[in-house]
């Protein structure tokens, strides 16, 4: 069974300071995904990354995908209020088009 | 143009009752995805449709669960003898297909059974 695990599971900081979002699996995936989720609405999608190494930048979030293609990370600058959600990372299962969806970071952003 | 659309947003059922949800696709999206969150955690896949092929159904928990997708486009989720801990959000999402593409969500239904 893949499983995609995310740490930490909950983060409340203080506006203006950064963090960082891990996404770990000992599987490799395809691609994966991040998504931002605020309550009582579906998952946006934010990032996309399909190549071992990858960076993308969006704004003030950095997403990496490991090398190995079995890990990723989401950084945000200068933490905002707007960016309170709850962070989901998700891999495209080997050989499948199933995607699996990782534990969830909670995020706060005090003012 | 209109996005992932899914109804009712609420339901609230007995326990025993079957249950129906709804998921509207965005026009065009040949591959559609149903999951499972609870409580505001991570979403737990249940079935898989990509255009006329076999669903991939690996993922429904139990044979009291089932899906369809009619004319390529809206499907519908059933669930019989709903039981407690079926409930939860249940999430819908459509996208063009293959494995780097894009999901869009709908606002999910929220099912409580009691």
């Amino acid at each position: 069974t893949q499983l995609l695990e995310q740490s930490p599971q909950f983060l409340s900081i203080q506006e203006g300071e950064n963090l960082t979002v891990y996404c770990n699996s000992s599987s490799v995936f395809s691609s994966l995904q991040w998504y931002r989720q605020e309550p009582g609405e579906g998952p946006v999608l934010l990032v996309t990354v399909v190549t071992g190494g990858e960076v993308k930048k969006l704004k003030r979030l950095t997403f990496q995908f490991g090398d190995a293609r079995k890990d990723s990370s989401l950084h945000i600058t200068a933490a905002q209020t707007g960016d309170t959600g709850l962070y989901l990372c998700a891999g495209v299962a080997s050989g499948t088009y199933k995607y699996i969806f990782g534990t969830g970071t909670r995020l706060k952003v005090l003012a | 143009g209109a996005g992932v659309s899914q109804s009712p947003s609420n339901k609230v059922t007995e326990k025993g009752k079957d249950v129906e949800l709804r998921c509207d696709p965005i026009s065009g999206h040949t591959a559609l995805y149903w999951y499972r969150q609870s409580l505001g955690q991570g979403l737990e896949f249940l079935i898989y449709f990509q255009g006329n092929s076999a669903p991939d159904k690996s993922g429904l928990p139990s044979d009291r669960f089932s899906a369809e997708r009619t004319g390529g486009s809206v499907s519908t989720l059933t669930i019989q003898r709903t039981q407690q801990e079926d409930s939860a959000v249940y999430l819908c999402a459509s996208s063009l297909g293959g494995r780097i593409y894009e999901q869009y969500f709908g606002p999910g239904t929220r099912l409580t059974v009691t």
